[in-house]
């Protein structure tokens, strides 16, 4: 089983739309949690953490379901320049410092 | 806003050629991280640094890979001998301690011919 696995989509939406994307990962041991959006050949950048409670961050809410190891992003009111790759991201826990990052999905937002 | 730079943008180089990428990461972050993405692929872990010494590293780290924090600011990673399969985006990026998202530089593309 993939580390962090996402749909890599993509995900074809009008303008407004409201889209959710999906993720799961494989260790229980995991203690942190973010959703980062990459443009084309540019840099990840980081778009929110995500809590145990959920968090919004204006037309952005994440969640996280520790039982099933499950997050998600959703993305309401879809402006174009969204259209970008989603990438879950996962702290492995304490003892590790690495992020391990899901391939992404996909999402083109259209006029 | 601070940022993470990297240099230089793009570096062409021939197979078995010695590379070296550079980055200045957040100046108050603690954790320093490689990265690289090849193209069309997953961002994959390369090495992670803190506390001037190496805490993790991936499979694709082997020797002959290495990293450095020579004074205060730079972080840099070394390729000894190129070959044609590390043709891709090298991503540094640093966060601070706790629970907190990593922050990453523009990237350096390297392209072995």
């Amino acid at each position: 089983r993939k580390e962090v696995e996402q749909d890599p989509g993509p995900f074809n939406v009008p303008e407004g739309a409201t889209v959710a994307f999906n993720c799961t990962y494989s260790n229980s041991a995991s203690q942190s949690f973010f959703w980062y959006r990459q443009d084309c050949r540019k840099e990840p950048k980081l778009l929110m953490s995500v809590y145990s409670s959920g968090n919004e961050d204006g037309r952005f809410t994440a969640q996280l379901n520790r039982a099933s190891q499950y997050i998600s992003l959703l993305i309401r009111d879809s402006k174009l320049s969204d259209s970008a790759t989603y990438l879950c991201v996962v702290n492995q826990g304490d003892s590790s410092y690495k992020l391990i990052f899901g391939s992404g999905t996909r999402l083109l937002v259209r006029p | 806003e601070p940022e993470v730079t990297q240099t230089p943008s793009h570096q062409v180089t021939q197979m078995g050629q010695e590379v070296i990428l550079r980055c200045v990461p957040i100046s108050n972050h603690l954790y320093f991280y490689w990265y690289r993405q090849i193209l069309g692929q997953k961002v994959e872990f390369l090495v992670s640094f803190y506390n001037n010494e190496i805490s993790e590293k991936s499979e694709i780290f082997d020797d002959q890979f290495s990293v450095e924090r020579p004074d205060g600011s730079n972080f840099t990673l070394k390729i000894r001998s190129t070959k044609l399969e590390d043709s891709a985006m090298y991503f540094c990026a640093s966060r601070l301690r706790g629970p907190t998202g990593a922050f990453f530089g523009q990237g350096t593309r390297l392209t072995v011919v």
